[in-house]
C-alpha cells in the first residue's frame, strides 16, 4: 500500500511562512490535494492538483510537488490558519489515501 | 449553494448495524461521485468508500470491505452507508463528500454524523 508521511506538528509565528510536507514514494508523479480542518469542523479543500486553489481560498496558500515530497505553503500566517492539514492522493487499488495530518500552531 | 447533510448516527452495540444517510442540495447530485470518509476521535481522516455517479462502480477500504455497503438514490438526492458487524474501531465521525471523478479531490463535505460503537 502507498503511505503518505506528514510531520505531526508545525509551529510558526504570525506573519511568518509555514511549510507542511507530505512525503511519499515518487509523489511528484501524482496529483496531491490538501485539506484544512479547524476544530469541530469538517475538512475544507484548500489546494487541488498540486497547486490549484478553489475559489475563496486566499493566494497566501499555495502548493508544490516534486520528487518524493509535496509541500503546502502558507505565507503571512494568521491566527485563523491554525488547524489540522491533510494531504491526499490516489494510488492503485485505493481511490483516496490521506496523510496522517499536521497540526499547525500559530505561536 | 452546495450542501450535504448527514444523519443516522448514534450509539450501537458491537456486532450491530446502522444506516447513515447524506442528503444533498444545491447541485446536480446525479452528476457527482460520492464518498464516505470517517475520523475517529482525535485521529486523522480515513477514506471509507466511494460510488460513481451512475452507481455502477463502488470501491471500499479494506477495513470495511464485506461489512459496509455504499449506495445512492439519485431520484432522492441521497447517499447511504449501510454498516453491519460494527466494531469498536468503527467509532468515528462519518462525513460524506463529493468529487468529480473516482480518484479526485473531495470538493464539498458535510458536517458529519457521529457513530459510537459501545456496549
Amino acid at each position: 500500500s502507498y503511505v503518505l508521511t506528514q510531520p505531526p506538528s508545525v509551529s510558526v509565528a504570525p506573519g511568518q511562512t509555514a511549510r507542511i510536507s507530505c512525503g511519499g514514494n515518487n509523489i511528484g508523479s501524482k496529483s496531491v490535494h490538501w485539506y484544512q480542518q479547524k476544530p469541530g469542523q469538517a475538512p475544507v479543500l484548500v489546494v487541488y492538483d498540486d497547486s490549484d486553489r478553489p475559489s475563496g481560498i486566499p493566494d497566501r496558500i499555495s502548493g508544490s510537488n516534486s520528487g518524493n515530497t509535496a509541500t503546502l505553503t502558507i505565507n503571512r500566517v494568521e491566527v485563523g490558519d491554525e488547524a489540522d492539514y491533510f494531504c491526499q492522493v490516489w494510488h492503485t487499488n485505493s481511490p483516496v489515501i490521506f496523510g496522517g495530518g499536521t497540526k499547525l500552531t500559530v505561536l | 449553494q452546495e450542501q450535504l447533510v448527514e444523519s443516522g448516527g448514534g450509539v450501537v452495540q458491537p456486532g450491530g448495524s446502522l444506516r447513515l444517510s447524506c442528503a444533498a442540495s444545491g447541485f446536480t447530485f446525479s452528476s457527482f461521485v460520492m464518498h464516505w470518509v470517517r475520523q475517529a476521535p482525535g485521529k486523522g481522516l480515513e477514506w471509507v468508500a466511494v460510488i460513481s455517479s451512475a452507481v455502477n462502480t463502488k470501491y471500499y477500504a479494506d477495513s470495511v470491505k464485506g461489512r459496509f455497503t455504499i449506495a445512492r438514490d439519485n431520484a432522492k438526492n441521497t447517499l447511504y452507508l449501510e454498516m453491519s458487524s460494527l466494531r469498536g474501531d468503527d467509532t468515528a465521525v462519518y462525513y460524506c463528500a463529493t468529487s468529480t471523478i473516482i480518484n479526485g479531490e473531495l470538493i464539498v463535505w458535510g458536517q458529519g454524523t457521529l457513530v459510537t460503537v459501545s456496549s
